[in-house]
């Protein structure tokens, strides 16, 4: 199973500034992708970032995604108000079962 | 649009079965073109995927629920269902259906349903 771990677990940022979160595989699998999710409170999550790096519909462009091997980056670049929420990566392509990361959080300084 | 409601109760016994429905609506299931998955979050794990359905019945699970898990469709309905035994209070959790797209393989979730809290507790 790729376990992935998500960092920081938390990360405390003003409106307006760049967030960075990390996710890492475990394992290095060829052909591994990454999505991303955004989850608000009593929410489902959503969809923001699938095949790594390609955002879902509708979704804005200051969300992106990179990566590869075992290292993943989710970047928003100026934080709204809306976008202060719980992130989670979930790994695809390689052995199931497919995995989540933990979460990282990101709340307004 | 594209619509998955969930329906199914919220408190179960502990040793008996959890059961989910999952009515898709706006696309059909038997049209192949998707997965359709089941995934819960419990405050302890976080999200964990229990199980993928495609239109035939061919049906993937984790294999740390794959003893007591069985996912079913039933495409004259255009519903799929979760069916979880022998549940304990470890299995308190909400529980969500979701879409899941076929590219890779068994990809990612681009739809969810509303997400059912189910308590697991005499």
């Amino acid at each position: 199973e790729i376990v992935l771990t998500q960092s920081p677990g938390t990360l405390s940022l003003s409106p307006g500034e760049r967030a960075t979160l990390s996710c890492r595989a475990s394992q290095t699998v060829s052909d591994i992708y990454l999505a991303w999710y955004q989850q608000k409170p009593g929410q489902a999550p959503r969809l923001l970032i699938h095949g790594t790096s390609s955002r879902a519909t509708g979704i804005p462009d200051r969300f992106s995604g990179s990566g590869s091997g075992t290292e993943f980056t989710l970047t928003i670049s100026g934080l709204e108000p809306g976008d202060f929420a719980l992130y989670y990566c979930q790994q695809y392509g390689g052995p199931l079962p497919v995995t989540f990361g933990q979460g990282t959080r990101v709340e307004i300084k | 649009q594209v619509q998955l409601q969930q329906s199914g109760p919220g408190l179960v016994k502990p040793s008996e079965t959890l059961s989910l429905t999952c009515t898709v609506s706006g696309v059909s299931i038997g049209s192949g073109t998707f997965y359709w998955g089941w995934i819960r979050q419990s405050p302890g794990k976080g999200l964990e995927w229990i199980g993928t359905i495609y239109y035939n019945g061919n049906s993937y699970y984790h294999p740390s629920l794959k003893s007591r898990v069985t996912i079913s469709v039933d495409t004259s309905k255009n519903v799929f269902s979760l069916n979880l035994r022998s549940v304990t209070a470890s299995d308190t959790a909400v529980y969500y259906c979701a879409r899941q797209w076929i590219q890779i393989g068994l990809d990612y979730f681009d739809l969810w349903g509303q997400g059912s809290l189910v308590t697991v507790s005499s």
